[in-house]
């Protein structure tokens, strides 16, 4: 069955460094997203991709929030310089069209010193 | 804005315990409405879902029906087992304009045999 994978599985990082975390979607998938779960809150939205260009984006996903997808099959989160509270979970997840079920991958859990 | 409240954990229960799972919702228009599990190292499944007001999903002994006039979506199963063990997420689907998901803040079950 075909699956969203997602890259590392666990990232530490010093706080204003730059990070990437890497999502590969279901391949016939249209649409991406990112979601992050602070520990004991909520899952929020951060940001959907289609057609090579952002659809939708919530306040969390300020200037230091980048998306691409670089090549047919990755899908990437970028970061440019971190703070202490960017440490979260973060999901991928790509859907056949906007109003689909979502499929998720298991999350890349980001820690920032 | 929409939003989804969802009942506090962790919850746990003996096997063969009924489960209740309480979920409300805020929603302008009529969302689809959906049930995401997490098992431990895993991530975010689709468990069941419902598009209408009504509606019942259902899935691996898991039920929840869309509530239009008490706008909720409580989701139910008759006997648990210690594999039920998970998070669960309610989640309030995308709106005509926009492609998010808002999820609830997610309530853990812990079944022991």
């Amino acid at each position: 069955e075909p699956e969203v994978t997602q890259t590392p599985s666990h990232q530490v990082t010093q706080m204003g460094q730059e990070v990437i975390l890497r999502c590969v979607p279901i391949s016939n998938h249209l649409y991406f997203y990112w979601y992050r779960q602070i520990l004991g809150q909520k899952v929020e939205f951060l940001v959907s991709f289609y057609n090579n260009e952002i659809s939708e984006k919530s306040e969390i996903f300020d200037d230091q929030f980048s998306v691409e997808r670089p090549d047919g099959s990755n899908f990437t989160l970028k970061i440019r310089s971190t703070k202490l509270e960017d440490s979260a979970m973060y999901f991928c997840a790509s859907s056949m069209t906007s109003g689909d079920e979502q499929f998720f991958g298991p999350g890349t859990r980001l820690t920032v010193l | 804005g929409n939003s989804v409240t969802q009942m506090e954990g962790p919850v746990t229960l003996s096997e063969e315990a009924f489960l209740t799972i309480n979920c409300t919702y805020t929603a302008t228009g009529y969302p689809s409405l959906f049930w995401y599990v997490q098992y431990p190292g895993e991530g975010l499944q689709l468990l069941l879902k419902a598009t209408k007001a009504d509606d019942k999903g259902s899935n691996k002994g898991f039920e929840a029906t869309y509530r239009k006039e008490t706008t909720s979506f409580h989701l139910e199963k008759g006997s648990v087992q210690v594999s039920d063990s998970a998070v669960y997420f309610c989640a309030l689907g995308p709106n005509q304009a926009g492609t998010a998901l808002i999820f609830g803040k997610g309530t853990t079950l812990s079944v022991s045999s």
